[in-house]
């Protein structure tokens, strides 16, 4: 079945470092590909999307670009700072014909801690 | 303000208490679902609701009831919480397009003892 696999954490970075969080999937056709945050005490919010592939999403200075070629949709920032500090989920919502349109498929979550 | 609502956001109950967390959207949105969130394994969808009086299964209902009886709430339902049940809920709402994203509420944590 369809499923998102991202690296694991926490991710320990200090401020203005370099930002990669791996994500890849497991689906048939062309899903959607999104990149949730979530901060301490909140619920989810979006980071950016990508609804086709070679797509790129950008949002508060963070990237993903939808690879079909490697099944992936890794997330980057080029200088991180402390209020990045959260979860970082990666989804899918499948293509393929289905009567659970909006189901979103969730990856685990990768912590990411910024220091000063 | 475009929002989820959620509540309680914090739930202490025992074994076999029924109890009920409410959920309400502001969006018109004909799309809800609840989700569980465990440590190492990412959200897993519960219910959802493609419109009123229309539920189904997600991933994990096993111990879970909902209903949509108007299009803005979705309450959850547990009949009879174990504490295997003990983990953080999130609802949401979205159009139901597979290219657009969907509203979170800001959580309830539940624990079962």
């Amino acid at each position: 079945g369809d499923s998102v696999t991202q690296m694991e954490g926490p991710v320990t970075l200090s401020e203005e470092a370099f930002l990669t969080i791996n994500c890849t999937y497991t689906a048939t056709g062309y899903p959607s590909l999104f990149w949730y945050v979530q901060y301490p005490g909140e619920g989810l919010q979006l980071l950016l999307k990508a609804t086709k592939a070679d797509d790129k999403g950008s949002n508060k200075g963070f990237e993903a670009t939808y690879r079909k070629e490697t099944t992936s949709f890794h997330l980057e920032k080029g200088s991180v700072q402390v209020s990045d500090s959260a979860v970082y989920f990666c989804a899918l919502i499948p293509s393929h014909p289905s009567g659970n349109t909006g189901k979103l498929i969730f990856g685990q979550g990768t912590t990411l801690q910024v220091k000063p | 303000e475009a929002q989820v609502t959620q509540n309680p956001r914090y739930l202490i109950t025992v074994t076999g208490k029924k109890l009920t967390v409410t959920c309400s959207q502001n969006m018109n949105h004909e799309y809800m679902s609840w989700y569980r969130q465990d440590p190492g394994l990412g959200l897993r969808q519960i219910y959802y609701s493609m419109n009123v009086e229309v539920t189904d299964k997600g991933d994990v209902p096993e111990g879970y009831k909902v209903s949509r009886k108007e299009k803005r709430n979705f309450p959850l339902i547990l009949e009879s919480p174990s504490p295997n049940q003990t983990s953080l809920y999130f609802c949401a709402s979205s159009s139901g397009s597979f290219t657009t994203e969907a509203f979170f509420g800001q959580g309830t944590r539940l624990t079962v003892v």
